[in-house]
């Protein structure tokens, strides 16, 4: 398996752009999850899914995020429209119970 | 509610010194505690977890109940240590979800 799969790697967009990044989690993993890395705040949970349903988006910033896991292999995270204080690292997570294995992350910079 | 602090944001050391990244939690159920490592510019990973007693790249973490406790530690840093470490606890009854320490970065000095 090539582990938890995110494109694009890098993504630099000017303020107002929609930017949707995308993850394919490990296969059989029932757990999906979304982070955002950033100096200041360290790691945050975003949102999870089970099961291709979302279970919490408590973490979700404001309503300019959403995401999506239409099937068990496809995800996505789109910011509409972004701004500069979203350019961070945002990272994809799969997990079968309890040990989360993690995407290489989509730099994300908002000009 | 599940909490993990770790309290030192900034930790460095010099090469062949011992070294404890310290992490506590609070959780009132029976827990799973994790240690995932961040190398420069990669993916987290995970390091080692409680459940399984491992020793992996000469680090080692036990699980204290009564300190409420998991720090990791090493007798022997080496410069490929340098890293950001974080403390992980999901709760056993389910749910996948983990609480993630802010993070403790490494740094081994020659």
């Amino acid at each position: 398996d090539a582990g938890v799969i995110q494109s694009p790697r890098h993504e630099v967009t000017e303020m107002g752009q929609e930017v949707t990044l995308r993850c394919k989690p490990i296969s059989g993993h029932d757990y999906l999850f979304w982070y955002r890395q950033t100096m200041m705040r360290g790691l945050e949970l975003l949102i999870y899914f089970n099961n291709n349903v979302p279970i919490d988006d408590s973490g979700m910033p404001e309503d300019r995020f959403s995401a999506k896991m239409p099937n068990a292999s496809f995800s996505t995270l789109k910011i509409q429209p972004s701004e500069p204080r979203d350019s961070a690292v945002y990272f994809c997570a799969s997990s079968p119970m309890d040990t989360q294995y993690f995407g290489p992350g989509t730099r994300l910079t908002v000009l | 509610a599940q909490r993990v602090t770790q309290p030192e944001k900034l930790l460095s050391v010099f090469k062949g010194a011992p070294v404890e990244l310290k992490c506590n939690y609070s959780y009132s159920g029976s827990p799973e505690l994790f240690w995932y490592v961040q190398y420069s510019r990669q993916r987290l990973q995970l390091l080692l977890r409680h459940i399984s007693r491992e020793s992996i790249k000469g680090f080692t973490a036990d699980l204290n109940k009564g300190e409420t406790s998991f720090h990791l530690k090493k007798p022997f840093a080496q410069e490929e240590d340098s890293a950001m470490y974080y403390c992980a606890l999901t709760c056993r009854t389910g749910a996948g979800k983990s609480t993630f320490g802010d993070g403790t970065t490494l740094t081994v000095k020659p």
